[in-house]
């Protein structure tokens, strides 16, 4: 079964600082995704960003980038210039790229990051 | 575009009373479907997942059930809630092919007393 770590329940940074948020995961598949998920106070689920293993790039979205280590099975989020509105608990999830199971998220049990002014 | 809609937003249930949350989507056809709950302080847990209409696939043995009446409908139930059974409870939604992105919906806060 596969098993998302987050260490770290509670983070915050200040207002235009940067902060990572640490991600470990454990498979055995080869071909997978990761992603971080985003819930502020409102618990909407929003997407931050995505990785698809097979690609050795990391992703970057905007301020968000992630530091993706396939060998360490590690899938850490950097937040750069963070905002006020970043407030939220972040998710980190795993999902396997096998047809059937497509869709099955696997979630870490959260970060709470709080940006102070 | 694609909107997906659940309700109600927060529930307030005796124990032992029958559940019936709903989730439609609109703007897309044949989606896979998908019920998660959220514990306190925990992350989201696939409870059942649906490939089709009347197709139900559950992930852990629990007090809960879902249909899948119609192509863009999914209802999770209970026909006597548990105390146990409280929590936040997510419906989403993915298109059908080779696309790995879940878009959630709303939630609904569910407390049973």
């Amino acid at each position: 079964a596969q098993t998302v770590t987050q260490s770290q329940p509670e983070m915050s940074v200040q207002e235009a600082e940067t902060v990572t948020l640490s991600c470990t995961y454990d498979t055995s598949e080869n071909n997978y995704y990761l992603f971080w998920y985003k819930q502020p106070p409102s618990r909407q689920m929003i997407l931050v960003i995505r990785q698809e293993a097979y690609k050795q790039q990391n992703a970057t979205e905007n301020r968000f980038s992630v530091n993706f280590q396939k060998a360490a099975k590690s899938f850490s989020l950097k937040i750069s210039d963070s905002q006020l509105g970043d407030t939220a608990m972040y998710f980190c999830a795993f999902m396997n790229d096998r047809g059937s199971t497509l869709g099955r998220l696997y979630f870490g049990r959260g970060t709470q990051l709080t940006v102070w002014p | 575009s694609q909107t997906i809609h659940q309700w109600p937003a927060t529930l307030v249930q005796p124990v032992g009373s029958p559940l019936s949350l709903e989730c439609t989507v609109e703007g897309t056809s044949n989606p896979n479907l998908y019920w998660y709950r959220q514990a306190a302080g925990r992350g989201l847990q696939l409870l059942f997942y649906s490939v089709g209409i009347g197709q139900i696939s559950s992930e852990v043995p629990q007090n809960l059930s879902a249909s899948r009446p119609q192509d863009r409908q999914f209802i999770l139930s209970s026909k006597k809630l548990l105390l146990s059974d409280s929590g936040f409870y997510l419906c989403a939604w993915r298109p059908r092919g080779a696309n790995e992105k879940l878009f959630f919906g709303s939630g609904t806060q569910l407390s049973v007393l």
